[in-house]
């Protein structure tokens, strides 16, 4: 079945460490998305890819680093730089951005850091 | 600056009832507006995707409604059920948002009671 795969679903870090989210898809879709989900904030955008060895900076990137090597693959790598990285994290896809697609979602990946 | 806003923020019904859930946005140049469900640790679903041109989209027992010229959709869930229970978001795609991207709002977490 298409659809978008993130992986892993639960991951504990300890302070001071990088750790890589990953997110697969096989939707043949353009663009690629990173959101973060905290209680009481909605979600905010981290990082979009509107194209294959292109990505763009969303609302909160700092800290956050990403690559688009493949259509189909747009890992998210959470820095020792992120101050508060315990979060939900999300990865989403669609036809491309900014067309007014439709808008997939992974089941996402829960990061605690210890 | 794009702002989503959803009243209210949380919803108790009883199971058979109608319900009306709303969602506000500060911008009216939007491409479009989709509707989404979460379950508690999930990702998102999309329920229903609305053009700038459409006036309302039906899937089932759900219709969605959107008044640009007043920045408002509503979600209207028919004859709702235990298993509607779950958080619902809007989010808007248009020139008002960050470089086209989604703008969500904070959601309405809706419980249905049996």
């Amino acid at each position: 079945d298409g659809g978008i795969t993130q992986s892993p679903k639960y991951l504990f870090r300890k302070e001071g460490q990088n750790v890589t989210l990953s997110c697969e898809q096989n939707l043949n879709h353009d663009a690629m998305y990173w959101y973060r989900q905290d209680p009481g904030q909605g979600l905010r955008l981290i990082y979009y890819s509107q194209i294959v060895n292109d990505f763009q900076k969303g609302d909160i990137a700092e800290g956050y680093s990403v690559s688009r090597e493949k259509k189909e693959s747009f890992p998210l790598t959470v820095t020792s730089a992120q101050k508060n990285p315990t979060a939900f994290y999300l990865c989403a896809s669609s036809i491309a951005q900014g067309a007014g697609g439709e808008l997939f979602f992974g089941e996402g990946s829960r990061l605690t850091v210890l | 600056k794009q702002e989503v806003t959803q009243i209210p923020a949380a919803l108790s019904v009883p199971e058979g009832e109608n319900l009306v859930l709303n969602c506000s946005f500060t911008d009216s140049a939007i491409y479009n507006l989709q509707w989404f469900r979460q379950d508690p640790g999930k990702g998102l679903t999309s329920l229903l995707l609305i053009q700038s041109s459409q006036r309302e989209q039906t899937s089932g027992r759900l219709n969605a409604s959107l008044d640009k010229s007043s920045g408002r959709s509503t979600l209207y869930i028919a004859a709702s059920q235990p298993g509607d229970s779950a958080t619902y978001l809007c989010a808007v795609d248009g020139w008002g948002g960050s470089q086209g991207n989604l703008i969500f709002g904070k959601g309405t977490k809706l419980s249905v009671k049996p």
